[in-house]
């Protein structure tokens, strides 16, 4: 069935360093693509997507190339904040429609230090 | 704009007891979806609802039943709590249209002891 795998954390890194979370995926056809970012408490907030073939997703500085020769979604950052610490989540809804699921990778945290 | 709202935010229950937790959305969306998140292994799917009068299983529904008797709302009922449940449950919502976002609300934390 569809998958997603992205990299194991935590992820520490310093205030203004570069950030990549790397997420790959295992599906039929072409999925949509989704990261989500969940703050301390709080539920799920969608940060970016792409629905085809290499679209880039962009917002609030991070970005993510749908690149389907590699099945991957890699998510970067080119200079990180405190306020990005978070857990990041990739995700895939199956290009079959009908219910547009999500299927979620494990979820990789992120702690940026001052 | 409230989005999607869930009740309670925080509930402990003891082993066999029952309960519903509340999911309401405002934005008219037609899907809507509940998730349960353990620690470390992301969210999984426990039922989704394509419309009013329409529900179906995810990946995980053993131990939980849901109805949709209207678009706004969406419970999720636990009969026979078990420690197994203890989790943090997410209640979503989407467009029906393809590559659209779901929506999803703050959560639940429940603890089964």
């Amino acid at each position: 069935g569809d998958s997603v795998t992205q990299m194991e954390g935590p992820v520490t890194l310093s205030e203004e360093a570069f950030l990549t979370i790397n997420c790959t995926y295992t599906a039929t056809g072409y999925p949509s693509l989704f990261w989500y970012v969940q703050y301390p408490g709080e539920g799920l907030q969608l940060l970016l997507k792409a629905t085809k073939a290499d679209d880039k997703g962009s917002n609030k500085g991070f970005e993510a190339t749908y690149r389907k020769e590699t099945t991957s979604f890699h998510l970067e950052k080119g200079s990180v904040q405190v306020s990005d610490s978070a857990v990041y989540f990739c995700a895939l809804t199956p290009s079959q429609g009908g219910s547009e699921k999500l299927v979620f990778g494990k979820g990789t945290k992120l702690t940026v230090n001052p | 704009n409230a989005g999607v709202t869930q009740t309670p935010k925080f509930r402990i229950l003891k082993i066999g007891q029952s309960m519903t937790l509340q999911c309401t959305q405002d934005m008219n969306h037609n899907y809507m979806y509940w998730y349960r998140q353990d620690p470390g292994m992301g969210l999984k799917l426990i039922y989704y609802s394509v419309g009013a009068g329409i529900t179906d299983k995810g990946e995980v529904p053993n131990g939980y039943n849901v109805s949709r008797s209207t678009t706004e709302d969406f419970p999720l009922r636990l009969e026979l709590a078990a420690p197994s449940q203890t989790s943090v449950y997410f209640c979503a919502s989407s467009y029906s249209i393809g590559g659209q976002p779901q929506h999803f609300g703050d959560g639940t934390r429940l603890s089964i002891l």
